[in-house]
């Protein structure tokens, strides 16, 4: 199993483009997760996903936006990239919710200049 | 909502020497996941604690829950510089009753180990 996967590893972007961060699991897994970390801020979760068709927002919702078409599948999209959006994003994924654990992707490191 | 404050911030310690980093909640702990970071790559579990006084070991690191305290420590014996990394603790938030497993972090313990 590849596990979690995330492309791209790093992306600069200008502000106001917008751009899909990518996540798949070939694990099967139900819930699915989107965090950004921020120097000294631990992580912030942004949408999570309790199924294909499922989604809602964590935390720290805003500017971002999220499809679960397949099970497989949670893309991450930025519409209007802003300074603020500056981070590094972590995709994760579990088996049922209250798992043991999550199962984290590499992260993309984003910069918005 | 539950926080988690972890201290210290960041710690630099010698090869060989033991160390430990807390996290503290706002709210009753009922369980407590810790992870390791690596710069530039995702979170690896370590271990999750699920009732107060339950320690739990991996190698030389042993975490243990204090929910009287609403704390967990991480401790490390003879440290290496395999250890060194970001060490987050992390616990599940409830949501109107219902859990969809929304794990919260503090902010993170940042470790340096020298040879």
């Amino acid at each position: 199993n590849a596990g979690v996967t995330q492309t791209p590893k790093f992306r600069i972007l200008k502000i106001g483009q917008s751009m899909t961060l990518q996540c798949a699991q070939d694990m099967n897994h139900n819930y699915m997760y989107w965090y950004r970390q921020d120097p000294g801020m631990g992580l912030k979760l942004i949408y999570y996903s309790v199924g294909a068709g499922i989604t809602d927002k964590g935390e720290v919702p805003n500017g971002y936006n999220v499809s679960r078409s397949t099970t497989e599948d949670f893309p991450l999209r930025l519409e209007l990239a802003a300074p603020s959006q500056t981070s590094v994003y972590f995709c994760a994924s579990s088996p049922q919710r209250l798992s043991y654990e999550q199962y984290f992707g590499p992260g993309t490191r984003l910069t918005v200049t | 909502s539950q926080e988690l404050e972890q201290s210290p911030q960041s710690l630099i310690v010698q090869e060989g020497k033991n160390l430990t980093i807390n996290c503290t909640s706002s709210k009753t702990l009922y369980g407590l996941y810790w992870y390791k970071q690596k710069y530039g790559e995702g979170l690896i579990f370590l271990m999750m604690l699920q009732k107060g006084g339950e320690e739990k070991s991996h190698e030389k690191i042993t975490a243990k829950l204090d929910e009287k305290k609403q704390q967990s420590s991480l401790h490390i014996t003879a440290s290496q510089p395999s250890h060194a990394g970001i060490y987050l603790c992390g616990v599940y938030q409830n949501a109107g009753g219902t859990s969809y497993g929304k794990l919260t972090f503090g902010q993170g313990t940042i470790l340096t180990v020298h040879t």
